[in-house]
């Protein structure tokens, strides 16, 4: 059972590029997460969704987007990479609105 | 406005005694609180949680006290092992509200000493 997945683990990214990163899970869960997390700091959400076809801001939106076109998968976009968004960024599922599964995590660099 | 408060950033405990973590919180919506534990380059695994219709949980080595009126719990690990050197993030929901996610604290960088 892989649970959360994502890929790739480790990116560095030039300032104004952009990438995705991916996030799978085989649990059948309907409720998605992307936080990130910064040196010192606790994480903080991204974007989250409730289902296929549903997402919604989290505390920290600027300068991401994503989709849920299927339940399994829930990738994150950055778009223009600036030096502020280099962070772990770590994807999580649940099956209810408390207890989360989380990946193994993205570390991503923006130089 | 951190709402999910871990004041003590580390915390060195010898192996064999008990360790306590502590977790403030604000909100008074938040009515379930998780702790997470998270190796280096790994993500968060969940460890223990407490509704707050409870003032106690137990999980064989793990307790998480809830003291709702003071808006704080704590999750004591006895007796603490090497293996629990790690960060522990305290988390907390209002599992009634939207589905917007946990709320984390900084976490406190947990150190057993031989």
């Amino acid at each position: 059972n892989a649970g959360v997945t994502q890929t790739p683990k480790f990116r560095i990214l030039k300032i104004g590029q952009s990438m995705t990163l991916q996030c799978t899970q085989d649990m059948n869960h309907n409720y998605m997460y992307w936080y990130r997390q910064d040196p010192g700091m606790g994480l903080k959400l991204i974007y989250y969704s409730v289902g296929a076809g549903i997402t919604d801001k989290g505390e920290v939106p600027n300068g991401y987007n994503v989709s849920r076109s299927t339940t399994e998968d829930f990738p994150l976009r950055l778009e223009l990479a600036a030096p502020s968004q280099t962070s772990v960024y770590f994807c999580a599922s649940s099956y209810s609105r408390t207890e989360a599964f989380f990946g193994q995590g993205t570390r991503l660099t923006v130089v | 406005d951190q709402q999910v408060k871990q004041n003590s950033p580390s915390l060195s405990v010898q192996e064999g005694r008990i360790s306590i973590l502590n977790c403030d919180y604000t909100n008074s919506m938040f009515d379930y609180f998780l702790w997470y534990k998270k190796y280096p380059a790994e993500g968060p695994t969940f460890l223990i949680s407490i509704s707050s219709i409870k003032d106690k949980n137990e999980d064989g080595r793990f307790t998480v006290f809830l003291n709702k009126s003071a808006k704080h719990l704590s999750l004591h690990i006895v007796p603490s092992q090497p293996g629990d050197s790690a960060v522990y993030f305290c988390a907390a929901t209002d599992s009634g509200g939207g589905a917007d996610g946990l709320t984390f604290g900084k976490g406190t960088h947990l150190i057993i000493q031989p």
